[in-house]
């Protein structure tokens, strides 16, 4: 059975600066791999995925993830954070030969500090 | 303009009485999920359904039922909702399975007292 695994419950961090958001699965095979954005009070919106091809995916508001099969991660990385970006991230994956149910880890909420 | 619709946003209830959370697409999607989300263990799929009068079991299907007669809905039944069923809700919908982005609903805050 695939699960997935977000060490940090929290991570606090200053504006501008550099964050990384980890991500671990575990699956004997194939998998598609997410990572969803939840802003306060909202429901969540798919920020970026991996189904195949370059590992490196990135979204359009300067977010990017590495699949990385050896390692079995996904983590989330941003360069420079906005206060804006304060939300809950969950990272979440699928079989690829079976998209019908869809596995989350418990989420990330990360905080921007000015 | 595309959206995935949820009614109610907010229910309180007492334990044992039956209740129907709605929700509706209208962006012509197959698939269509329920979701509870609690503090600490994210988000856990209910129910899911790849099309018309398809429907099956996601991690935690007890004490929930659906029904999918029309693509765009897809409802949540609580027949006898008990106080763990207190959570948030969150009904979603995709083109096609979960290989295509997922857009969900503004959820559901139930409250089983």
């Amino acid at each position: 059975a695939q699960s997935v695994t977000q060490l940090d419950s929290q991570v606090p961090v200053f504006e501008e600066a550099p964050v990384e958001l980890r991500c671990n699965y575990s699956s004997s095979v194939s998998v598609y791999l997410f990572w969803y954005v939840q802003y306060p009070n909202q429901g969540l919106q798919l920020l970026l995925k991996y189904l195949s091809g370059s590992t490196l995916v990135e979204s359009i508001n300067g977010f990017e993830a590495e699949f990385n099969k050896s390692q079995t991660s996904f983590h989330l990385r941003k360069p420079s954070v906005h206060i804006s970006d304060t939300a809950e991230y969950f990272c979440a994956v699928t079989i690829s030969y079976n998209t019908d149910k869809l596995i989350f880890g418990t989420g990330t909420r990360l905080q921007v500090f000015p | 303009e595309a959206q995935v619709t949820q009614n109610p946003r907010y229910l309180i209830t007492v334990t044992g009485k039956k209740l129907t959370v709605t929700c509706s697409q209208n962006m012509n999607h197959e698939y269509m999920s329920w979701y509870r989300q609690d503090p600490g263990l994210g988000l856990r799929q209910i129910y899911y359904s790849m099309n018309v009068e398809v429907t099956d079991k996601g991690d935690v299907p007890e004490g929930y039922k659906v029904s999918r007669k029309e693509k765009r809905n897809f409802p949540l039944i609580l027949e006898s909702p008990s106080p763990n069923q207190t959570s948030l809700y969150f009904c979603a919908s995709s083109l096609q399975g979960l290989s295509s982005e997922q857009f969900f609903g503004p959820g559901t805050r139930l409250t089983v007292l």
